[in-house]
């Protein structure tokens, strides 16, 4: 079926590793992109084409992906990496979003 | 640096249309997925369609009915239009370019990389 699943919710001690993952058919033929969202506002693009970082997104911020599984890892979480993060792929021409992981930085 | 500006009405009721625009700024308009997304209160984000700039056009299943969304290469805009909106289409809503090529050797690649800042949209009676 065309879904990307994502677990919930997920924490992280502050400055520790921390792995968000997505699930999904199309995952076996699309490279993952990954969007972080803070309340209010708009998402903003944090990996694409698996592990690729726009200008100004910390390296502490990387992406794998394996099977029909793509993962976002967070390298010594900081305190403002507390967020929604949504994973997006595509399938036969429909785009999809997982269901959105908030990460809680402890 | 790439702009998305949106606007258009923010409170409808039942049964009328949504209008949005998107103006985009500062960068082409051509090679490029523009994109529309919505985001109900307190849910996650659900992707309603896109148009290259030939007006080549996909839409989510679940909106395919109700949904438009064109382009105005003469001005570098697109716009989306939902029918017969209920309070279940209450949501914000987001203009965004997207991207969608092939990656070598096997893969495609998707993304959104520019994003507006969403217009709240409410149906209410």
């Amino acid at each position: 079926s065309s879904e990307l699943t994502q677990d919930p919710a997920v924490s992280v001690a502050l400055g520790q590793t921390v792995r968000i993952t997505c699930q999904g058919d199309s995952l076996r033929r699309n490279h993952a992109s990954w969007y972080q969202q803070k309340p209010g506002q708009a998402p903003i693009l944090v990996i694409y084409d698996k592990n690729d970082r726009p200008s100004g997104i910390p390296d502490r911020f990387s992406g794998s992906s394996s099977g029909n599984t793509a993962s976002l890892s967070i390298t010594g979480a900081q305190a403002e990496d507390e967020a929604d993060y949504y994973c997006n792929s595509r399938d036969n021409n429909v785009g999809l979003f997982g269901g959105g992981t908030k990460l809680t930085v402890l | 640096q790439v702009q998305l500006q949106q606007w258009g009405a923010g409170l409808l009721k039942p049964s009328e249309t949504l209008s949005l625009t998107c103006a985009v700024y500062g960068g082409s308009f051509s090679g490029y997925y523009w994109s529309w997304v919505r985001q109900p209160p307190g849910k996650g984000l659900e992707w309603i369609g896109e148009s290259n700039d030939s007006g080549n056009t996909n839409y989510n299943p679940s909106l395919k009915s109700r949904v438009t969304i064109s382009v105005d290469t003469s001005k570098n805009q697109f716009s989306l239009t939902l029918r017969s909106v209920t309070a279940a289409d209450t949501a914000v809503f987001y203009c965004a370019r997207g991207r969608w090529r092939r990656s070598p050797p096997d893969y495609f690649s998707y993304y959104m990389d520019v994003w507006g800042k969403g217009t709240t949209v409410t149906v209410s009676s």
